[in-house]
Order: C-alpha cells, then structure tokens, then sequence
C-alpha cells in the first residue's frame, strides 16, 4: 500500500515563476513530514521538514505547507531556477517508528529557461 | 567530505554471488538506515541501526540479506546468492543520537551503491 503519494510523475516550469509539487499521505500517525531533492546517480538531499504542530515552515526559496485534515503537503519554491531541476521526494516519519521513512514515488522538476 | 559515504558506488554480481555494501555515516552520527531504490520507484526503508544493534528490520527481506553497523567500522549490507529481482541503488542514510522526548532527527544520505545482477 503506498501511505505517501506524489500523483504528478513530471512537472515543467519556467525559470523564475513557481513551482508546486504535492503530496498526499493516508497514515494518521504520520507526524513529520520532508522533502528530499535527487540529481542522477546521487543520493537524495534534504531540503525542508515540517513538523505536525506547524502548518507552515520556510527557508529561503523553499516553504513546504501542510494541511492535515485533507493529509496533504506541498513544496512551493519561488522563483525557480534552472539548477531545481530534479526528481523531488517527499517523506513522512511517525514518533516511535524508529523514524523510518516512507517514500512517495517522486516528481520529476523540469525548469525550462 | 563529512558526509555519508558509501561503497562501492558500482557492484556488478552474477546471480549466486554474494554483494557488500558499506556505509559510513556521518561525523558525529550514531544512527544508520538502509533504503532501497527500484527502478523508477521511490525509496522503500529497509533496516535502522545504531552501533552494535539492530532497532528495525521491518522492511528487509527475511532471507539473503543481512546488517550489521560494528562498534568499529562502517556498517555493512549483505546480500547472499543474489537474483536479479535484487539489481538497484541502494542508500545509506545517517542520523545524529535523537534528543528524545520523541524527536524525530533529519536523515541525510549517502551517493548510493549500485548493484546489478547478471
């Protein structure tokens, strides 16, 4: 069963207007939410978390947003530059699971010029 | 470099052989996690350990595959007889000690190791 979804495989925008990946969860547990960016042939890097208290949290170009009634987050990152082109993840962890996460599938960001 | 560091970053194997793969965490870092990655899929957890002890083997296969993070040492994934079902990219992740009161520390990963079976 896939607890964490990202629905949109792929996603193209121009340099310098937003971007906005979702996600989408269905485990009520989950607490603690990430967002990870991934270049070919290397690990995830993390961007931004947030946790369950917060509704919103920002760094720099990054602000990830979570409602928890609908169970969906999402990454706004303004403006985009060329360099955001990625695969984007987002994971979610639940206090007392060992903090293991649980991937979505990831969305491919394409940032045209 | 402080960060996570992994190898081999390729490991090519014959079906029947055995793969290795090594992780160091970071600096400072006490918690190791294991992921492996499919083709075109995401992330799936495999196993979290601290030094000297397995805290969570949920997502790892029963049988061939194997962890261990010694006192001294980096930690250690092993396949035995590996199949081809068992080719991807496989993650290392590391953690500081969590502050308790169930906190949840940021895990940052390692380049991977990618395997394949012929």
């Amino acid at each position: 069963d896939q607890q964490v979804k990202q629905n949109s495989p792929s996603l193209s925008v121009q340099e310098g207007r937003i971007s906005i990946l979702n996600c989408d969860y269905t485990n009520s547990m989950f607490d603690y939410f990430l967002w990870y960016k991934k270049y070919p042939a290397e690990g995830p890097t993390f961007l931004i978390s947030i946790s369950s208290i917060k509704d919103k949290n920002e760094d720099g170009r990054f602000t990830v947003f979570l409602n928890k009634s609908a169970k969906h987050l999402s990454l706004h990152i303004v403006p985009s530059q060329p360099g955001d082109s990625a695969v984007y993840f987002c994971a979610a962890s639940a206090t007392g699971t060992a903090s293991k996460l649980t991937f979505g599938t990831g969305t491919r960001l394409q940032v045209t010029l | 470099n402080a960060g996570v560091m992994q190898n081999p970053r390729h490991l090519v194997r014959r079906r029947g052989q055995e793969a290795r793969l090594r992780c160091s965490p970071m600096k400072g870092h006490s918690h190791v996690y294991w992921y492996r990655q499919l083709p075109e899929e995401g992330l799936k957890f495999m196993v979290y350990l601290q030094k000297e002890n397995i805290i969570d083997e949920s997502g790892m296969p029963k049988e061939r595959f194997s962890a261990e993070f010694p006192k001294e040492g980096p930690s250690i994934l092993r396949i035995q007889q590996v199949v081809r079902g068992d080719s991807a990219a496989y993650f290392c992740a590391s953690s500081p000690e969590d502050r308790g009161r169930g906190s949840i520390e940021t895990q940052y990963f390692g380049p991977g190791t990618r395997l394949l079976v012929l």
